[in-house]
């Protein structure tokens, strides 16, 4: 299967600043590349996603960007807010099956 | 749309018996139903792919005669864990896929305690 990585495991910053996730997958045949945030106990919400033949999406105060070359893919969050704060998972698609990175921990400091 | 539903939420087992878990797509049929597992702050690991009409496949490392996977129709998954332990204490959580899409919707999952 597929190898995907993510960084940082933890991240903490204070109401308002921005969030950088970032994540690298092994195989190039990956093609889509979502997002998730789990809050505990709960199923994983797609909060953005990018298939690979785009370079960056954008969501509001939400946008991933994707290299292709490199093998990675980035989540970042503007104007962080309170509300912000759980697990978030990157996943590579290989042959439509989802391998997850390893997840961060989103803390947003009033 | 697009909503997938878990049974049970919760269940408590005791340590060699088996326990089956369903999956069902309610407003789309599903040609392609996955299943996870997650241990606690852990990442969520694929088990197995599960087709309609077909035999699953299972990602290395799984047991597939322990994880018994059915995939009867377009809009019901089983997963039955055979013989369960304490370290099969765990959130599984199911996908399906509507074909046509990339995208995977998640059920509820399912909290399974082996005492």
């Amino acid at each position: 299967g597929e190898n995907v990585e993510q960084h940082p495991s933890t991240l903490s910053v204070q109401e308002g600043d921005s969030a950088v996730i970032k994540c690298t997958y092994s195989d190039s045949a990956s093609n889509y590349f979502p997002w998730y945030k789990q809050e505990l106990g709960k199923r994983p919400q797609l909060i953005i996603d990018i298939r690979s033949n785009v370079g960056e999406k954008k969501d509001q105060r939400i946008a991933v960007t994707l290299n292709k070359t490199a093998k990675h893919f980035s989540l970042h969050i503007t104007e962080t807010q309170p509300e912000d704060s759980a697990v978030y998972f990157c996943a590579a698609s290989l042959r439509n099956q989802f391998y997850f990175g390893t997840g961060t921990s989103l803390t947003v400091i009033p | 749309g697009a909503v997938v539903s878990q049974h049970p939420s919760w269940v408590i087992c005791k340590s060699g018996t088996s326990v089956k878990i369903e999956c069902r797509s309610l407003d789309f049929q599903a040609t392609t139903m996955f299943w996870y597992r997650q241990f606690p702050k852990q990442s969520l690991m694929l088990m197995a792919t599960s087709n309609e009409g077909s035999k699953a496949t299972y990602e290395q490392g799984v047991e597939k005669d322990k994880f018994l996977i059915n995939h009867a129709s377009l809009t019901l998954s089983t997963l039955t864990v055979t013989s369960a332990h304490p370290e099969d204490s765990s959130f599984y959580i199911c996908s399906a896929n509507p074909g046509g899409s990339y995208e995977q919707y998640f059920g509820p999952g399912t909290r399974l305690t082996v005492t």
